[in-house]
Parts: structure tokens; C-alpha cells; sequence
């Protein structure tokens, strides 16, 4: 059974730390990851990860795949009280036709 | 700027309504999801659809039934809302080939009272 696991579920931090998120998978057919942050709305897309080893970067954030562990990072530095929302990763198979995702994981920045 | 439309950001219905969601894409794609969002349970699939009057379930089929007539627009039906329905719902869209992003609509936020 395809499924992604996002650990952790919830983190609490203070503003200017580091945080990595985690994302492991499990699906047939793997054609990208996703990573979206969700704030009180629709989740926004952040990175999409098709390549082992690539980095992908957006200012403060950064991502990257292991294809062969089957698993993704997501990494915020010096994080900000804006960081705080939900971040949810997913995974596409070839056909497009699947998209699964993890329950997420909250994170919270305290200033 | 490509979109995914939902009818409706806010909703409140009665216990054995007949509730209507819609959903548009203009961006041609092929597949379509519904997904409703609950605390702690992260988004969970009801159905999605891979081309106009195909439909397949997904995790959480029960109590809800769809529609895609035409290739841009997929509806979720809730046949007879009850209580346990409250939620947000959030539409999807991929394309079949190339890529891309799946892309969100901006969700429902459907309360049944």
C-alpha cells in the first residue's frame, strides 16, 4: 500500500533556530515529492523534488531527495514566527493519478 | 496564472441536506482529487478522477458520490450531509504528463449543523 510518513507531528521552536522536517515513502510508480506549507487555507507549493541529491532551495528553505532511502528533508533556518503553519509533503506517481500525502507536521516558532 | 476554483469558501448546512462542492481547473489536466482535511488526520482522499466520467474511491469514500462530466470541472456530493461531515475539503489537479505541481484549490470550509 502506497503511504508517506511525516515525522514529526508536531515541533515547537524558538525563533532563529534550525528545523528539519522528514518525509518517508512508500509508492509504486514514484514520479516527484511535494512539500506545501498550509497556513489557515489552501496549502501553497514549496518544492518539487524529482532527482536523488539535488538540492532545492528558496531563501531560508531547502530540500532534498534520497531515492533510494526513500525519503525527503525539508529544512528552515533561522526561522521566524511566519514559519509557523502546517507542512505537508506528498508524493505523485508517474500517471499523476495518486497523490498521497502525509498528515503533516506543525510547527510552531515562538518569539 | 494557472487556478483551481472552488465554489465556495465558507459553508453551513443542515443534517440531510443534499450538499453540492465544485471544483474548476483551467489548466487542461487530466486528474482531479477531493480530499477532505481534519485535525490530526491530514488529508485524506475521497475520490479522484483520471479523465471526464471516470471515477475511482479513494480512502474515504462513504457518504459521498461525484461527478465529472466535463474535464474541467469535478463536483463532490455529500447525497445526505450529516454532522461528522464538518470539515474542510480542498480540490486538486495534476497533469497526466510532464512535471508539474499538483495545484489547490482554496478550500470549503463545510459545517453541518
Amino acid at each position: 500500500e502506497d503511504k508517506v510518513v511525516q515525522s514529526p507531528l508536531s515541533l515547537v521552536v524558538h525563533e532563529g533556530d534550525t528545523v528539519t522536517l522528514n518525509c518517508s515513502y512508500e509508492v509504486t510508480n514514484f514520479r516527484s515529492l511535494l512539500w506545501y506549507k498550509q497556513e489557515k487555507k489552501a496549502p501553497t507549493f514549496l518544492f518539487m523534488l524529482t532527482s536523488s541529491g539535488i538540492e532545492k532551495k528558496s531563501g531560508r528553505l531547502s530540500s532534498i531527495l534520497d531515492k533510494k532511502e526513500l525519503f525527503s528533508i525539508l529544512n528552515i533556518t533561522a526561522t521566524q514566527t511566519g514559519d509557523s503553519a502546517i507542512y505537508l509533503c506528498a508524493v505523485l506517481n508517474q500517471a499523476g493519478t495518486a497523490l498521497i500525502f502525509g498528515k503533516g507536521t506543525t510547527l510552531s516558532v515562538s518569539s | 496564472d494557472v487556478k483551481v476554483t472552488q465554489s465556495s469558501r465558507y459553508l453551513v448546512k443542515r443534517t440531510g441536506e443534499k450538499v453540492f462542492l465544485e471544483c474548476v481547473q483551467d489548466m487542461d489536466h487530466e486528474n482531479m482529487f477531493w480530499y477532505r482535511q481534519d485535525p490530526g488526520l491530514g488529508l485524506r482522499l475521497i475520490y479522484f478522477s483520471y479523465d471526464v466520467k471516470m471515477k475511482e474511491k479513494g480512502d474515504i469514500p462513504e457518504g459521498y458520490s461525484v461527478s465529472r462530466e466535463k474535464k474541467e470541472r469535478f463536483s463532490l456530493i455529500l447525497e445526505s450531509a450529516s454532522t461528522n461531515q464538518t470539515s474542510m475539503y480542498l480540490c486538486a489537479s495534476s497533469s497526466g504528463l510532464g512535471n508539474t505541481e499538483a495545484f489547490f484549490g482554496q478550500g470549503t470550509r463545510l459545517t453541518v449543523v
